[in-house]
């Protein structure tokens, strides 16, 4: 089945404990993207990568790594997560970047105490 | 003002019921226009993509209006199951990125 998959898909943490979320898509898709999702705020990009080896800011990349060293895995890295991070993440795939219709993952939801 | 805005409503309305959203955007620059659907805590699918002449999946009719740079989506006989979070999506031409509206939650009650 094509899909998208994250984890953790919950997880409760405290601040400056490094945490990675994974994301890996099997459907060779090029283009990669991480969102977080807050109440009122609706969903805002965080970083993006249009392929292997390239990566990008978004919106609201402050406090987020990412790297791309393969196609089909896309981590998420809060290097010393603070409590402003505790969000909904998603992350998402498309074919290509000209492509418009993106597949998301199951969302992961994210608790910084 | 935001690139893409939205009523964030709740639109509370009747099972039956006809409803419509609007989704504004500001860069007449946009080229591709979506609506998605979002059920509560879960990852938002494409409900359908926007043509310019106005395109019609069922009961869901998107239409796009580029002089007054906004798309609707209009839900005809209303059903329970279509409670959730619409969110209009906008591209920009020569852009890779989306830009989401923040959504429109509709609430079908019987």
């Amino acid at each position: 089945e094509a899909q998208v998959t994250q984890n953790p898909r919950y997880l409760i943490t405290v601040t400056g404990k490094k945490l990675t979320v994974t994301c890996s898509q099997n459907m060779n898709h090029e283009y990669m993207s991480w969102y977080r999702q807050d109440p009122g705020l609706g969903l805002r990009q965080i970083y993006y990568s249009m392929n292997v080896e390239v990566t990008d800011k978004g919106d609201v990349p402050e406090g987020y790594k990412v790297s791309r060293k393969e196609k089909r895995n896309f981590p998420l890295i809060l290097e010393s997560p603070s409590p402003n991070q505790t969000s909904l993440y998603f992350c998402a795939s498309t074919r290509s970047s000209g492509a418009n219709v993106l597949t998301f993952g199951a969302g992961s939801r994210l608790t910084v105490l | 003002r935001k690139e893409v805005e939205q009523d964030p409503g709740p639109f509370n309305v009747p099972e039956g019921a006809t409803v419509a959203f609007n989704c504004t955007y500001s860069n007449s620059a946009s080229q591709s226009f979506f609506w998605y659907r979002q059920d509560c805590r879960k990852e938002p699918k494409l409900l359908m993509s926007v043509y310019s002449s106005g395109n019609e999946d069922g009961r869901f009719t998107a239409q796009l209006n580029r002089a007054s740079q906004y798309i609707s989506l209009l839900i005809r006989d209303s059903k329970l199951s279509d409670s959730a979070t619409y969110l209009c999506v906008v591209k920009r031409g020569g852009s890779y990125i989306p830009t989401f509206g923040r959504g429109t939650s509709l609430i079908v009650h019987p």
